[in-house]
């Protein structure tokens, strides 16, 4: 069963503009972990985000924040003020603690173009 | 910032020969993992190893597949016999300890390309 869902294949944005890449999650282990990866044209995951299952506040990272709905089981990312360095590809990914190897199950991904 | 190491960046093959991918964890993280991202695509689970043994592997883990940790340091991935559709970028990630509170930390990657 898919167990993160993100549900736009590609977005544009204008450069310093604001932009949210959405993603669903299913699980029904309660203490889980949300992250968020970038995934440039050279290929290497980069880790840009973390959200707990238990966190009472949204993360945030310099211009990247995690809109966390625990209800609705969503965990967007927003990028603040569009870089043309932030094109690439995103990544949403969970980590279930009930989970034997604790390993990283991921979303298909969205490209995300910055326009100038 | 320690670093999780790929090498090679880049192997070409030919079908049907065996290939290994190497990795050298970070060396206080006790959890090693392989994923394979086909060009243009999601990032796939094959196997998560443990106290020198596999804990978990996904249905594209086949007989064709293995890891070992041979002499304390690599963490090594096995083709025995490639097939073109094993062509895709390799990825070894590894964790410290159990708990999903920290991002696996990911090597660079080895672009595996089987002709």
């Amino acid at each position: 069963a898919q167990k993160i869902t993100q549900t736009q294949p590609g977005m544009f944005v204008q450069e310093k503009e604001a932009v949210t890449l959405d993603c669903t999650y299913d699980t029904s282990d309660p203490s889980y972990g949300l992250f968020w990866y970038k995934q440039p044209s050279s290929g290497e995951m980069i880790f840009l985000i973390y959200q707990g299952s238990y966190d009472q506040q949204n993360a945030t990272e310099g211009r990247y924040s995690l809109n966390f709905q625990k209800a609705r089981k969503s965990a967007n990312l927003v990028i603040s003020a569009s870089q043309l360095g932030d094109s690439a590809m995103y990544f949403c990914a969970m980590r279930e603690d009930s989970h034997n190897n604790n390993d990283m199950r991921f979303g298909a991904g969205t490209r995300l173009t910055v326009k100038p | 910032e320690p670093e999780v190491t790929q090498t090679p960046s880049h192997q070409v093959t030919q079908m049907g020969q065996e290939v290994i991918l190497r990795c050298v964890p970070i060396s206080n993280h006790l959890y090693f993992y392989w994923y394979r991202q086909i060009l243009g695509q999601k990032v796939e689970f094959l196997v998560s190893f443990y106290n020198n043994e596999i804990s978990e592997k996904s249905e594209i883990f086949d007989d064709q597949f293995s890891v070992e940790r041979p002499d304390g340091s690599n963490f090594t991935l096995k083709i025995r016999s490639t097939k073109l559709e094993d062509s895709a970028m390799y990825f070894c990630a590894t964790h410290p300890r159990r708990g999903s509170n920290s991002p696996l930390h990911f090597g660079n990657g080895t672009r595996l390309t089987v002709t």
